[in-house]
């Protein structure tokens, strides 16, 4: 079946770092890929997508790039800072069938000062 | 952008209560919403696809008679967690797709979440 692989959390850093939280994904079909935060005792808010191959998302500082070749849709980020302490999901959703969101389980990120 | 606004944040109650949870799309219509339950430091699992104007689609081994769900208008749906139990305990998070965009690959907005706690 479909899903998602991350990185094993949890990741912790120094303020200024820099990040990459590693994502596969195995799809029957051809999916779109998001990036998810959660911030504590909150819900999710949508970070960055990409809808088909060699496609960039990027927002906030962070960037994912689709790659089909690799199935893989990693984050990264140049610089991070203490408010991008969180849990960071990536996700699929195929254009075919239910159209379900497909979760990874998670990564959590602290950063220290 | 899209808003979705989830009531209540949170709740704390007694075994055998029933507890309704409601989800709605603030400035768009969602003709589909999804229940998810997230387990501490877990992952999301969605329970179900709640359909407006028509019964909801239970994932395997999520129990209809359990969690009801009702979807009655396009910015309006509702999980009931019927007679509670202390296992029922978990973050419940609804979201919902913008039924005015045109393409699948548009991302869900989520609601903040409703933290249950049975007693």
């Amino acid at each position: 079946g479909d899903s998602v692989t991350q990185m094993e959390g949890p990741v912790t850093l120094s303020e200024e770092a820099f990040l990459t939280i590693n994502c596969t994904y195995t799809a029957t079909g051809y999916p779109s890929l998001f990036w998810y935060v959660q911030y504590p005792g909150e819900g999710l808010q949508l970070l960055l997508k990409a809808t088909k191959a060699d496609d960039k998302g990027s927002n906030k500082g962070f960037e994912a790039t689709y790659r089909k070749e690799t199935t893989s849709f990693h984050l990264e980020k140049g610089s991070v800072q203490v408010s991008d302490s969180a849990v960071y999901f990536c996700a699929l959703i195929l254009i075919q069938g239910a159209q379900k969101l497909v979760f990874g389980q998670g990564t959590r990120l602290t950063i220290n000062p | 952008g899209a808003v979705v606004s989830q009531h209540p944040s949170r709740v704390i109650c007694k075994s055998g209560t029933s507890v309704k949870i409601e989800c709605r799309s603030l400035d768009f219509q969602a003709t589909t919403m999804f229940w998810y339950r997230q387990f501490p430091k877990q992952s999301l699992m969605l329970m179900a696809t709640s359909n407006e104007g028509s019964k909801a689609t239970y994932e395997q081994g999520v129990e209809k008679d359990k969690f009801l769900i009702n979807h009655a208008s396009l910015t309006l749906s509702t999980l009931t967690v019927t007679s509670a139990h202390p296992e029922d305990s978990s973050f419940y998070i609804c979201s919902a797709r913008d039924s005015g965009q045109l393409s699948v690959n548009q991302p869900q907005h989520f609601g903040d979440g409703t933290r249950l706690s049975i007693l």
